[in-house]
């Protein structure tokens, strides 16, 4: 049974600092989506890594893919208040798509 | 751009109720999903369609339904509310191929069973 999960769930940061929130999942695959949720609003899509060793950035978030390890990686560079939010990952497997917990990143002012 | 959207944004109901939640996208879409979403347990599928007429249980079913009469529509129905389906309930798409199964999510509905 495909398994995902997030870590941190939760995290505080200062603006400014870099941070790497993990998702790790339980069963062979190679495809692997980052959304993101403000407050009382819907998900909407960030990244979609189909390949080992597939990298994505947007501006300041980077998003790694490592099959082998069934690790996949965002990294926040000199976080800002506007990226503070819930990102969740996104795994496909077992022809489903098991989303993780969700990390709830706030960024301090 | 992609767009889907759900009936209610805030819907409030009655015990034994029956609800529909309505969804549509307008990109041609084969995969449209249903999602509650609650705290701390994140977003848990409970019925998805690949095609019209077509519907697959997701991990929590029991006490929905689904109907997927034409491509752009696919209604979740709540048979009898019960004050445990007061949730967020999400709506998604995606198309089927070698690009992947990004999801578009709509706006949500806050149902509230009292």
């Amino acid at each position: 049974e495909l398994k995902v999960e997030q870590n941190p769930l939760f995290l505080s940061m200062q603006e400014g600092k870099n941070y790497t929130i993990y998702c790790n999942y339980s069963t062979t695959s190679d495809r692997l989506y980052w959304y993101r949720q403000d407050p009382g609003k819907s998900l909407e899509s960030l990244f979609v890594l189909l390949s080992n060793g597939a990298v994505k950035q947007e501006g300041r978030l980077m998003a790694s893919l490592d099959t082998k390890a069934r690790l996949s990686t965002l990294h926040i560079t000199a976080a800002v208040h506007d990226l503070s939010a819930t990102y969740f990952c996104a795994v496909e497997g077992d022809d489903k798509i098991i989303f993780g917990k969700g990390t709830r990143l706030h960024i301090l002012p | 751009d992609v767009k889907v959207t759900q009936s209610s944004r805030y819907l409030v109901k009655r015990t034994g109720e029956k609800v529909f939640l309505e969804c549509v996208q307008d990109m041609d879409h084969e995969n449209m999903f249903w999602y509650r979403q609650d705290p701390g347990l994140g977003l848990r599928l409970i019925y998805f369609s690949y095609d019209v007429k077509m519907k697959e249980k997701g991990d929590i079913p029991e006490g929905y339904s689904v109907s997927r009469e034409k491509k752009e529509r696919f209604s979740l129905i709540l048979e009898s509310a019960s004050t445990n389906q007061t949730s967020m309930y999400l709506c998604a798409s995606s198309l089927v191929g070698l690009a992947g199964y990004e999801q578009y999510f709509g706006p949500g509905t806050r149902l509230t069973v009292t």
